[in-house]
Parts: C-alpha cells; sequence; structure tokens
C-alpha cells in the first residue's frame, strides 16, 4: 500500500513549456486535491475532483488544468508555464465519509 | 468565505519547554478543525483533528481543543523534543464545501537540545 505518490518529484522547466504532474492514490479513495504551496502563504487549492470523471476550480485555478480519467489517478497540467507557477505541488486524497486527507510528497517545480 | 489564522514564526524553543501554536478561524458553517505536520522534506501528515465544539484532539503529546465560542484551536505540547522541529498548519473543512482545507499560513518551530 503506497498511500498517495507524485511523479516527478523534481522539474526545471522554462517560460512557455507544458508538463503534466501525476498523482496517483491506492487506497480507492473518491475525493483528489492539488495544492500547491508557497512560502508564507501556506496551502492553496487549485482543483480538486469528487470523483472520476469530475473535477472543479479550487482558490487558485488559473493556468492549471486537470483531469480524473481513472479514479485512482489525478493529474495537474500546466499548459504555458509562467514563473509564477514556480512552487511545490501537493496532491491529497480522501476517502468518501471522513474528512482526512492524506498527502503525497510533493513536486517542486521551478519554472525560469 | 473561510480563513484561518495561525501564529507567525518561526518559533525557537528550547528541549522540554511548553509549546503554544495560537490558531483562529472564520467560517460560514460548522467545520471540522485539524493540525497538519510537515518534517523537511516531506508532505504533510495529520497530527489531530476535532469535529465538534469542544471535542479536544490529541496525538503524540500534542493536544488541541475545539473552541467555538472563541473561533480558536490553539496547539500545545508540554515538553517539546527536537525530533518536533517542524512546519505546522491548522487547517478547516466544511462537509458543504466538499471538505476542502483552507490552510493557515504555517508556523516553523525549531527546538534545539
Amino acid at each position: 500500500n503506497a498511500g498517495v505518490t507524485q511523479t516527478p518529484k523534481f522539474r526545471v522547466l522554462k517560460t512557455g513549456q507544458s508538463m503534466t504532474l501525476l498523482c496517483a492514490q491506492d487506497m480507492n479513495h473518491e475525493y483528489m486535491y492539488w495544492y500547491r504551496q508557497d512560502p508564507g502563504m501556506g496551502l492553496r487549492l487549485i482543483h480538486y475532483s469528487v470523483g472520476e470523471g469530475t473535477t472543479a476550480k479550487g482558490e487558485v485555478p488559473d493556468g492549471y488544468n486537470v483531469s480524473r480519467l481513472k479514479k485512482q489517478n489525478f493529474l495537474l497540467g500546466l499548459e504555458s508555464a509562467a514563473p509564477s507557477q514556480t512552487s511545490v505541488y501537493f496532491c491529497a486524497s480522501m476517502r468518501t465519509g471522513e474528512d482526512e486527507q492524506y498527502f503525497g510528497p510533493g513536486t517542486r517545480l521551478t519554472v525560469t | 468565505g473561510n480563513s484561518v489564522t495561525q501564529m507567525e514564526g518561526p518559533v525557537t524553543l528550547s528541549e522540554e519547554a511548553f509549546l503554544t501554536i495560537n490558531c483562529t478561524y472564520t467560517a460560514t458553517g460548522y467545520p471540522s478543525l485539524f493540525w497538519y505536520v510537515q518534517y523537511p522534506g516531506e508532505g504533510l501528515q495529520l497530527l489531530l483533528k476535532a469535529t465538534k465544539a469542544d471535542d479536544k484532539g490529541s496525538n503524540k503529546g500534542f493536544e488541541a481543543t475545539y473552541r467555538k465560542e472563541t473561533t480558536s484551536f490553539h496547539l500545545e505540547k508540554g515538553s517539546v523534543q527536537v525530533s518536533d522541529s517542524a512546519v505546522y498548519f491548522c487547517a478547516l473543512s466544511e462537509l458543504g464545501s466538499n471538505y476542502k482545507l483552507t490552510f493557515g499560513k504555517g508556523t516553523l518551530l525549531t527546538v534545539n537540545p
């Protein structure tokens, strides 16, 4: 039981490049979330999903897209990376009927 | 909307000192309250939680009590250890918001031997 895993762990992009971050969970959780963590800002919600095939915007969705084609995977895409998207990205999942989110180890992204 | 305000850091203590990290919240409904901990280089782990007024969450010697009248959820530990050095986040979630977490900005705790 790996819990929540994130790929890749680190990435450096140039402005304008695109990439996809993968989050995978093996706990059969319905809910999945993407957060970004910036110094002095805590964590802020980017997008979330309440089940396979569904997505919704969070607090800071601009510049990101997401997909949840399979229940166990939640992808976060950056179509045209900007330096303001330099951050640490965390994925989390949660079981229906509970309120505890389980977090992945994070992806550190730098956009130059 | 919802918001969480927690004590600004960093906090530096000596081993065996008493720890308090203040946390207050604003919520439209009746939230669940959480403390998450992030050790260096790792993701967040749930430390403790409380789901209704006057509930006390506890884990690893840490405690926090859900105070509805003061909208607070302060984290305390009677005797900190070097291994408690980490960033601590206060957070809330609500059923009506699909359990989205609203976080405070985090408090860095450093415990010196």
